[in-house]
């Protein structure tokens, strides 16, 4: 079956401490995302990369970063700079050239921090 | 800068009834998409319905349609015949016409529907 997978489904975070949640896909896409949601909000984008080697900061990009060394991986990092990260983060990806309208989302991620 | 205003936080809808979600945006663009996003239980989000802002036409898929406005700047989703596993949250969204444009979402509205 092809699609998006997301682990762990819950990660706990200590004060200081950075945590990568993963995001991997084997649909052939080549742009991927990242995504928080929070209670009573819509998803705010983190950052996406339309290419492997190559990634763009999103509207809420303090205190994460990301890797694409491969196609169908998109790691995202909670550093310690990120003063509240308890969220539930989704990972997308849709195919090159046909817009975030044709993303498929992950089962997400839900992190809480100890 | 865009955005995307959904202003019923809950709607509730009896068993085969209609219901309609509002969502209104603001932009200055001429080319811009318009989607319905559908997010149940278990948190994944799935694509309902889309509409490009050219076409006077309303997007229809099965019991799903909208309303587009695009000189009031609405966008409201409709749902005949509502079934119990309409239950979820609706987010409406907006994404500029280039081809990689990102989508900007509203807050959702939660969508109960009693049997």
């Amino acid at each position: 079956d092809g699609g998006i997978t997301q682990s762990p489904k819950y990660l706990f975070r200590k004060e200081g401490q950075n945590v990568t949640l993963s995001c991997e896909q084997n649909l052939n896409h080549d742009a991927m995302y990242w995504y928080r949601q929070d209670p009573g909000q819509g998803l705010r984008l983190i950052y996406y990369s339309q290419i492997v080697n190559d990634f763009q900061k999103g509207d809420i990009a303090e205190g994460y970063s990301v890797s694409r060394e491969k196609k169908e991986s998109f790691p995202l990092t909670v550093t310690s700079a990120q003063k509240n990260p308890t969220a539930f983060y989704l990972c997308a990806s849709s195919p090159w050239g046909q817009g975030p309208e044709t993303q498929y989302f992950g089962p997400g991620t839900r992190l809480l921090v100890l | 800068a865009q955005t995307v205003t959904q202003s019923q936080p809950e709607m509730s809808v009896q068993e085969a009834e209609t219901v309609t979600l509002s969502c209104t945006y603001d932009t200055s663009e001429s080319d811009y998409y318009l989607f319905w996003y559908k997010q149940p239980p278990s948190r994944q989000m799935i694509l309902v319905i889309r509409q490009e802002a050219y076409k006077q036409q309303n997007a229809t898929e099965n019991r799903f349609s909208v309303n587009f406005q695009k000189a009031a700047k609405s966008f409201s989703l409709k749902i005949s015949d509502s079934q119990l596993g309409d239950a979820a949250m609706y987010f409406c969204a907006y994404r500029s016409g280039g081809s990689q444009g990102n989508l900007i979402f509203g807050k959702g509205t939660k969508l109960s529907v009693k049997p």
